[in-house]
């Protein structure tokens, strides 16, 4: 069975600084993808960014990007240059190889709020 | 270039009432899925449908909760008979593949069972 960690439940940053917010995997599969998702007051679901477990590169999308340390399974997020609307709860999420990899298991989430 | 939709948005019900949740997919996505947030977790799959198909419900209590997705019109996750621990956020997701990189998902419903 594929579990998501989050130690974090809150975390604080000042506006324009960066931020890590840590997630840590547990897999026996050796082929799997990685997200992560945010999740502002308002309630929907917002996918920020993906791994997948053979890529090479670590993923960026804008002032996002994924730490993929895949010997200590860790899979962080980096938001640099923090802006107020950044504020939200963060949610890592795991899927299996195979058939069925529809099937995300997300961790609890972070908070973050950016303060001014 | 409508994403998914879900409604209603808040949904209050009686223990013992029924609650209907609703979901259109992205135009042309023929698959859905249902995920459930109770507070302070994250989400929880419960369902995989295709059109006229339930494909995986492996994360749906047995009891109560069913899923259908028609061939036309919206995905419908019903609870029957709800209880205080039916309350949650209830998010649907569709894609147009198979894989998880390319789920969308809603704004949610969220239920209140008093």
């Amino acid at each position: 069975a594929q579990k998501i960690t989050q130690t974090q439940p809150g975390m604080f940053v000042q506006e324009k600084e960066a931020v890590t917010l840590d997630c840590t995997y547990d897999t026996s599969d050796p082929s799997y993808g990685l997200f992560w998702y945010k999740q502002p007051s308002s309630g929907e679901m917002i996918f920020l960014i993906y791994q997948g477990s053979y890529d090479q590169q670590n993923a960026t999308e804008g002032r996002y990007s994924l730490n993929f340390q895949k010997a200590r399974k860790s899979a962080n997020l980096v938001i640099s240059a923090s802006q107020l609307g950044d504020s939200a709860m963060y949610f890592c999420a795991m899927s299996p190889p195979g058939r069925s990899n529809y099937k995300l298991t997300f961790g609890k989430g972070t908070l973050l709020t950016v303060n001014p | 270039n409508a994403g998914v939709m879900q409604n209603p948005r808040h949904l209050v019900r009686r223990r013992g009432q029924e609650a209907r949740l609703r979901c259109s997919p992205m135009k042309g996505h023929s698959h859905v899925y249902w995920y459930r947030q109770l507070p302070e977790e994250g989400l929880k799959f419960m369902v995989y449908l295709q059109k006229e198909n339930i494909i995986d419900e492996s994360g749906m209590p047995k009891e109560r909760f069913s899923a259908e997705f028609p061939k036309e019109g919206p995905s419908i996750l019903r609870i029957q008979q709800v209880v205080r621990g039916d309350s949650a956020a209830y998010f649907c997701a569709s894609s147009l593949g198979v894989k998880a990189d390319t789920q969308y998902f809603g704004p949610g419903t969220r239920l209140t069972v008093l």
